[in-house]
């Protein structure tokens, strides 16, 4: 079945630091790919629609200038949370669709927990 | 505006009952998908179902069934004889024609099944 893989699955960074996190769809292409974030105890929260060789859509609220997205390739899109701070320690999860096979199941990646200190 | 809502946020059963964990959803499109999604401690999200708006049959697989109502736009879950391997965070979750890709999650109910 497809596969979507991020890296990394944790990361703990300092205050002031930007951390960058890869999704890849494995064994399909994905023009669209989504970022949630999740905080403890709390639902998944979609944060901006990530679309290969154009700007990302983001959800109302979600600083763009925070949180940078790059779709550069059919396989490949990155989150970069700049200047990170304590308040940006969550749960961050991508998204895809194998379009190609005209499924409609969204396939997750695992996740990434992030920790600034 | 699709909204999806799970009234039990959290839950507690012993170990070989039946639980059924609610989902309303909130929808204009007359094509959408809906989903359930486990999520175990270690924070990955396991696919359970999809079901498509034109199927309202009701679906088993193994101790996990679904009723899906239209009338009352509810997507019910029930766990037959629960194990404590089922505990863990459902979502309920729509997505609609317009956007298949855009996946909006229910709050989560949290299910801890005690030995």
């Amino acid at each position: 079945g497809a596969v979507v893989s991020q890296h990394p699955s944790w990361v703990i960074c300092k205050s002031g630091t930007s951390v960058k996190i890869e999704c890849r769809s494995l064994d399909f292409q994905a023009t669209t790919m989504f970022w949630y974030r999740q905080f403890p105890k709390q639902s998944l929260m979609l944060m901006a629609t990530s679309n290969e060789g154009s700007k990302a859509t983001y959800e109302q609220g979600v600083e763009k200038d925070k949180f940078l997205i790059n779709h550069a390739s059919l396989t490949l899109s990155t989150l970069t949370v700049t200047s990170a701070h304590p308040e940006d320690s969550s749960f961050y999860i991508c998204s895809a669709r194998d379009q190609g096979a005209g499924r409609t199941e969204a396939f997750f990646g695992q996740g990434t927990r992030l920790t600034v200190v | 505006a699709q909204k999806v809502t799970q009234a039990q946020t959290e839950i507690s059963v012993v170990e070989k009952e039946d639980v059924t964990l609610d989902c309303v959803y909130e929808t204009r499109d007359t094509t959408y998908y809906l989903f359930w999604y486990k999520q175990p401690p270690s924070g990955e999200l396991v696919f359970l179902i999809r079901r498509n708006s034109f199927d309202e049959q009701n679906e088993i697989s193994g101790r996990y069934s679904w009723n899906f109502q239209k009338s009352t736009s509810s997507f019910n879950f029930t766990i037959t004889a629960s194990q404590v391997v089922d505990s863990a965070v459902y979502f309920c979750a729509l997505s609609e024609k317009t956007s298949y890709d855009k996946v909006i999650f229910g709050p989560g109910t949290s299910l801890s099944v005690i030995p």
